[in-house]
């Protein structure tokens, strides 16, 4: 079935420096979503982008869709202790409309 | 608010002792999703129903079940808990609009097994 590739697993950032989570996939997707799950908690919504070399900001972060949607990336400038948790791409599953297939996902720390 | 729930939010049960997860909604969505996470993994599906069709996938065990008796409410049944069933298990809502839309998750049940 369709894998999304996530890297890195982790990463450690002090305070105010950026930070940069990638998906990859072998196969074209029809869609791409963001989701941050914070330390005990559940993943929640970010954003979703559709089209070819989309870019969306929400404030400090920065979504692109690689022109070949093979890819995506989530930027996040200037990091505070608020941004650490896990941070999840997920794509529709090439069995199910309905369904989607997670990244392995980026365990951000921010140090302060 | 409109929200997905779940109860409990902890679950304890011993080996083998069958055991129900609850989960409701208020956001009146037509898909719900039953998902298994492990610590420091991505959440896994195990099954989902649109509307009150059935969707399991291929490598769920046969030990999990799932009944959603109306749009509101969805339970996750585990006939014969092992020790390996112990995780968080996340249920999930979206809103069917031919293609994937974004998905509510609730808070998540923390299931021990003993």
């Amino acid at each position: 079935g369709q894998q999304v590739m996530q890297i890195p697993q982790y990463q450690h950032v002090q305070e105010g420096e950026d930070f940069t989570t990638y998906c990859n996939s072998s196969t074209t997707l029809s869609n791409i979503q963001w989701y941050k799950q914070r330390p005990g908690g559940h993943p929640v919504f970010l954003i979703q982008l559709v089209k070819s070399g989309e870019v969306k900001k929400q404030k400090r972060l920065t979504f692109q869709f690689g022109e070949a949607k093979k890819n995506s990336s989530l930027h996040i400038t200037a990091t505070q202790t608020t941004d650490v948790g896990t941070y999840f791409c997920a794509s529709r599953s090439s069995g199910s409309a309905r369904q989607l297939t997670f990244g392995s996902g980026t365990q951000l720390t921010v140090l302060p | 608010d409109a929200m997905v729930i779940q109860n409990p939010r902890y679950q304890v049960t011993q080996f083998g002792k069958p055991v129900t997860l609850s989960c409701s909604q208020t956001l009146n969505h037509n898909v719900m999703y039953w998902y298994q996470q492990k610590s420091s993994q991505a959440p896994k599906l195990l099954f989902h129903y649109y509307d009150k069709d059935f969707n399991n996938e291929a490598d769920t065990p046969d030990n999990f079940q799932s009944r959603r008796p109306n749009t509101s409410f969805c339970f996750l049944d585990i006939r014969s808990p092992g020790l390996g069933d112990a995780a968080m298990y996340l249920c999930a809502t979206s809103r069917d609009r031919g293609r994937v839309g974004e998905q509510y998750f609730g808070p998540g049940t923390r299931l021990t097994v003993t």
